[in-house]
Parts: structure tokens; C-alpha cells; sequence
């Protein structure tokens, strides 16, 4: 299985608004809603930002949304805050019950 | 407050097999809709899944590394382990063991990072 497709940087202004996107196949993105994105820090371990495509678990900011469209998923933040600077990952569920991840976004708020 | 947390070895001469556990405490592994994943994160690099075990048993494993990964689980003890065999600097990595419900990792252990060197 190869690893999704997501941009090696972005970057924003506090106050603004970024997409990170997330490009796979009919196998895994574009086939189920069982998308994943991941905030990590320096040091610390991954946290679950949002889940199913869309969907933030209790405690994260609705400032972090996500959608989907064929075989790309995107993360948008809005409001950019200087603490939303980390590595963004994605990960989805796949055709063979697996599991794969995007290769990482830097996220740089300037 | 489900917690995870990992334990093993964290230095494996190549070619041995590296060997960590999981325990999981604050819930059940037995949880229904759950199954338990490793993964690892070299240093500097991203984030690779490695394979998941439900507690039926049943496993899963990422393609590349299939040959050489054994996950198991222990329910009396509510831990699961990862054995992975016959490794080389690249299998240098922070590895993380996390809750999983179809790729939504929700819960994460704090990572421990094994070298593998002479």
C-alpha cells in the first residue's frame, strides 16, 4: 500500500485560514468515510483532531474541520492560532482492512 | 480515563527481534469495536502503522513489514505486544501503541523510542 499524498508544508498568518489536503485511491480515501487527522507536536504523541472525514471528538477546537471529495481529503483550520503550529497527518482505513498514513504536513503559523 | 503504555527493550543489536508490550488500563482490551495498533515514527519522519489485533485475536498487518511482525494479546492481563524480527538501523523509531476504530487512533500511548544497534 503506498502512503497518502499530503503537501510537505503550509503555512498562515494567525487569523487566517489553511487546508492541508490528504490524496489516496478508490481503495482507501475515495472508497470509505474513514478518514483520519492528527495534530503532533515536537516531542509528543499524535492527538486525534478529527475522525469518519468530518467529525471532532469531544474537546478539540471547532475551529478544525474536515470534508472530503473523491479520493482527497482535506483539514481546514480556521482562526489560526500560533499553537496550531505542529505536524498534521492523516490516515485512512483501507480495501484490505488496513491502515495507512499521509506522509506529514508542517504546519508553520507565521 | 483509558491509559496506554508502552514497555520493551529500548536498544536490539541487528537481526534480533525487538519486543514491546502494551498495557492498557482504565478500560477493557476486550471492548467491542475496538482493535489495538502499533506505530512507529523514526526519528525526524512520519507516522508508519504497523498492525492491529482485535481480541478475538485476529490481526492485521501493514504489507511492507508482514514478514517480519507478530502481534498478540493477552486478555487476562489487558495488554497487547509486538515482536518484530530480524531488524536493521531502519527499524529505528519511536513506537506508539494506540486504541483504534478504523484508523481513528483516539487514545495513544506516550512512545518509546528503540535503537537498534551493535
Amino acid at each position: 500500500q503506498s502512503a497518502l499524498t499530503q503537501p510537505a508544508s503550509v503555512s498562515g498568518s494567525p487569523g487566517q485560514s489553511i487546508t492541508i489536503s490528504c490524496t489516496g485511491t478508490n481503495s482507501d480515501v475515495g472508497g470509505y468515510n474513514y478518514v483520519s487527522w492528527y495534530q503532533q507536536h515536537p516531542g509528543k504523541a499524535p492527538k486525534l483532531m478529527i475522525y469518519e472525514v468530518s467529525n471532532r471528538p469531544s474537546g478539540v477546537s471547532n475551529r478544525f474541520s474536515g470534508s472530503k471529495s473523491g479520493n482527497t481529503a482535506s483539514l481546514t483550520i480556521s482562526g489560526l492560532q500560533a499553537e496550531d503550529e505542529a505536524n498534521y497527518y492523516c490516515t485512512s482505513y483501507t480495501s484490505s482492512s488496513t491502515r495507512v498514513f499521509g506522509g506529514g504536513t508542517k504546519l508553520t503559523v507565521l | 480515563q483509558l491509559q496506554l503504555q508502552e514497555s520493551g527493550s529500548g536498544l536490539v543489536k541487528p537481526s534480533q527481534t525487538l519486543s514491546l508490550s502494551c498495557a492498557v488500563s482504565g478500560g477493557s482490551i476486550s471492548s467491542d469495536g475496538y482493535s489495538w495498533s502499533w506505530i512507529r515514527q523514526p526519528p525526524g519522519k512520519g507516522l508508519e502503522w504497523i498492525g492491529y489485533i482485535y481480541h478475538s485475536g485476529s490481526t492485521y498487518y501493514n504489507p511492507s513489514l508482514k514478514s517480519r511482525v507478530t502481534i498478540s494479546v493477552d486478555r487476562s492481563k489487558d495488554q497487547f505486544s509486538l515482536n518484530l524480527s530480524s531488524v536493521t538501523a531502519a527499524d529505528t523509531a519511536v513506537y506508539y501503541c494506540a486504541r483504534d476504530n478504523y484508523g481513528a487512533f483516539d487514545y495513544w500511548g506516550q512512545g518509546t523510542l528503540v535503537t537498534v544497534s551493535s
